[in-house]
């Protein structure tokens, strides 16, 4: 069965300082990886995905993430943190021989502290 | 566009009413589901449609129905509410499932007492 896991239930940096969201996942097969943003009180919004081709992609707000199929890891990166970009941040994986369904990972709160 | 909407916001039931959540998006989109946001467990999928008429069950089916009558429209019920019903749902639709990002309701904060 498919799987994704967050390690960190919240990851703290101070603005201006990269940041990284960790995610691994367990598929069999090729996976398909997304990660998605949720602010308080809204619903998720997408920000990146990693289907097939580069291993580095890049997202909105200046998000980029790396899939390593070695490591089974697709962390969420960003250069210079944001204090706006305090928020929940979900990863979330399917696979080509089951796209129907989307397992989200239990979410990483990052808190950006001026 | 208005997107996904979704009604109520909140509700309040209790133990045994029925009640319906309410999901429609204005994008053509094929592909729908719902989900439920438990803190400390991420969203769990509940039942998905892949286009009208077709409808299909999540990690967590049990206690709710759906159907898919319109493209537009994808309402979850709620049969006989529990208190382990209390939740935020969020209803999501795509173009179509797997490669393709979805797109999020505001959600329905739901209190079972």
């Amino acid at each position: 069965a498919q799987s994704v896991a967050q390690p960190e239930d919240q990851v703290n940096v101070a603005e201006g300082n990269p940041l990284t969201v960790k995610c691994t996942y367990s598929v069999s097969g090729n996976p398909y990886l997304f990660w998605y943003v949720q602010y308080p009180n809204r619903g998720l919004q997408f920000l990146l995905k990693y289907i097939t081709g580069d291993n580095l992609v890049k997202g909105s707000y200046g998000f980029e993430a790396e899939f390593n199929k070695s490591q089974t890891s697709f962390h969420l990166k960003k250069p210079s943190a944001l204090v706006s970009d305090s928020a929940l941040y979900f990863c979330a994986v399917s696979h080509y021989y089951n796209t129907d369904k989307l397992i989200f990972g239990t979410g990483t709160r990052l808190q950006v502290f001026p | 566009n208005a997107g996904v909407t979704q009604t109520p916001k909140f509700q309040v039931l209790k133990t045994g009413q029925s009640m319906t959540l309410q999901c429609a998006q204005d994008m053509n989109h094929e592909y729908m589901s719902w989900y439920r946001q438990d803190p400390g467990m991420g969203l769990r999928l509940i039942h998905y449609s892949v286009g009208a008429g077709i409808t299909d069950q999540g990690e967590v089916p049990n206690g709710y129905n759906v159907s898919r009558s319109t493209t537009e429209d994808f309402p979850l019920r709620l049969l006989s509410a529990a208190p382990s019903q209390t939740s935020v749902y969020f209803c999501a639709s795509s173009y179509g499932q797997g490669t393709y990002e979805q797109y999020f309701g505001p959600g329905t904060r739901l209190t079972v007492t």
